[in-house]
């Protein structure tokens, strides 16, 4: 079945640091993929939606300055948390959606547990 | 923008007790999907309903979406211990893009 892998799966940082999580769709393209981020215990809080070849769309109250998302490939995308500190720690999730005639299945990658120290 | 309400946010049971866990939009949905996420895991595709009225079954879990098209239910009968995890239900807006519930946490009393 289709598979979505995630990298790193586990992340410390020190504050002020970036870190760069990377989502591949590894059997089907993805034009388009989801980055959500959830808190312990909490539903999926979708961040935003990366367009192949095009800017990334933000979900209202993410700041685009600092979650920069480049989406460079029909089977990658990429989400880099600039300047992380301890309150972005956090899972965050990517989700590619493969399917026609209507149904659009999402299939989401493992997820990258982030901690900022 | 749409809202997806879902209710209770916590249900334990005993094994072998039925589940319900219920899902509301603030608007009408084109369509819903249901995932699971297992405890420590990532959520896994369930189920996608699109009629109105539909109501689908695999094995012990029965979906259903409202006449109205607003809201939906996810029903597990008899439950097992790997029933564990947290149902999610998520609204479709535009082609892809999920709206997601805030999820009912169940846990099993073996």
């Amino acid at each position: 079945g289709a598979v979505v892998s995630q990298h790193p799966s586990r992340v410390i940082c020190k504050s002020g640091t970036s870190v760069k999580i990377e989502c591949r769709s590894l059997d089907f393209q993805a034009t388009t993929m989801f980055w959500y981020r959830q808190f312990p215990k909490q539903s999926l809080m979708l961040m935003a939606t990366s367009n192949e070849g095009s800017k990334a769309t933000y979900e209202q109250g993410v700041e685009k300055d600092k979650f920069l998302i480049n989406h460079a490939s029909l089977t990658l995308s990429t989400l880099t948390v600039t300047s992380a500190h301890p309150e972005d720690s956090s899972f965050y999730i990517c989700s590619a959606p493969r399917g026609g005639a209507g149904l659009y299945e999402q299939y989401f990658g493992p997820g990258t547990r982030l901690t900022v120290t | 923008g749409q809202q997806v309400m879902q209710i209770p946010q916590y249900q334990h049971v005993q094994e072998g007790e039925d589940f319900t866990t219920y899902c509301n939009s603030s608007t009408t949905l084109s369509n819903i999907q249901w995932y699971k996420q297992r405890p420590g895991g990532h959520p896994v595709f369930l189920i996608q309903l699109v009629k109105s009225g539909e109501v689908k079954k695999q094995k012990r879990l029965t979906f259903q979406f409202g006449e109205a098209k607003k809201n939906s239910s996810l029903h597990i009968t008899a439950t097992q211990t790997t029933d564990v995890g947290t149902y999610f239900c998520a609204g479709v807006q535009g082609a892809q893009k999920l709206v997601f519930g805030q999820g009912t946490r169940l846990t099993i009393n073996p």
